[in-house]
């Protein structure tokens, strides 16, 4: 069964530092999600893609958080720098083609970032 | 914009007693709801949807949900709980093609022996 693939699992990073985040999505899924989620809480939105290009990056922290998609296939999260309050579950989730109404996300396993 | 609520920070059922983990939602619109589950340091597993058509929906691990449009409703429910059944629980709601999930705070699922 097609999976999210997400690394590291686990990251420990000290504050001020930068750190990455990888995702592959399920192939052909055009659509791609970052979320974070806070312990306690729900995921969040911080950057959606279609293809390429990014569609919603509202609620991404631009002075320090940064994505890319550069082939509209795999993704990276940057965090520089790395603050104690981003310590967080980051989750990327994809979807199939666009017109696909009401169809689900599909998770990766998250990796869990501790800022120390 | 749309939004969803889970009351409920906690549910506590015996094991073998039927299970309900409640959600109410806000959208413009017509919405596409969905649940998932989340076990410790994992990421989220579809459990669910409503699109359209039948308002009692059926999913995995014997998990079923009820759309209710009057009162903007979409309870998670199974009629025996199991001590597996014990996570966290997220219902999620979109309102068209592939605009993101706007998830709830969660319900954490405990089943006791």
């Amino acid at each position: 069964e097609a999976e999210v693939a997400q690394s590291p699992r686990y990251k420990i990073t000290e504050k001020s530092q930068a750190v990455a985040f990888w995702c592959d999505p399920i192939s052909g899924h055009a659509t791609l999600y970052w979320y974070r989620q806070i312990l306690g809480q729900g995921p969040e939105l911080l950057v959606q893609f279609q293809d390429e290009s990014v569609v919603d990056d509202s609620q991404l922290p631009k002075d320090r958080f940064s994505a890319e998609r550069l082939k509209g296939v795999d993704s990276t999260l940057k965090i520089q720098p790395a603050e104690l309050g981003d310590s967080a579950m980051y989750l990327c989730a994809s979807s199939p083609p666009a017109g696909a109404r009401g169809t689900e996300a599909f998770f990766g396993q998250g990796t869990r970032l501790t800022v120390v | 914009a749309q939004s969803v609520a889970q009351p409920e920070d906690q549910v506590n059922v015996a094991e073998g007693n039927p299970l309900t983990v409640k959600c109410t939602y806000s959208v413009s619109g017509n919405p596409y709801l969905f649940w998932y589950v989340q076990y410790p340091n994992r990421g989220l597993q579809f459990l669910l949807k409503y699109i359209t058509g039948d308002n009692l929906v059926k999913g995995s691990y014997g998990f079923e949900a009820e759309f209710n449009k009057s009162q903007t409703s979409f309870h998670l429910k199974k009629p025996s709980a199991l001590v597996s059944d014990s996570a966290l629980y997220f219902c999620a709601v979109r309102v068209s093609g592939n605009t993101p999930l706007v998830f709830g705070k969660g319900t954490r699922l405990s089943v006791i022996a």
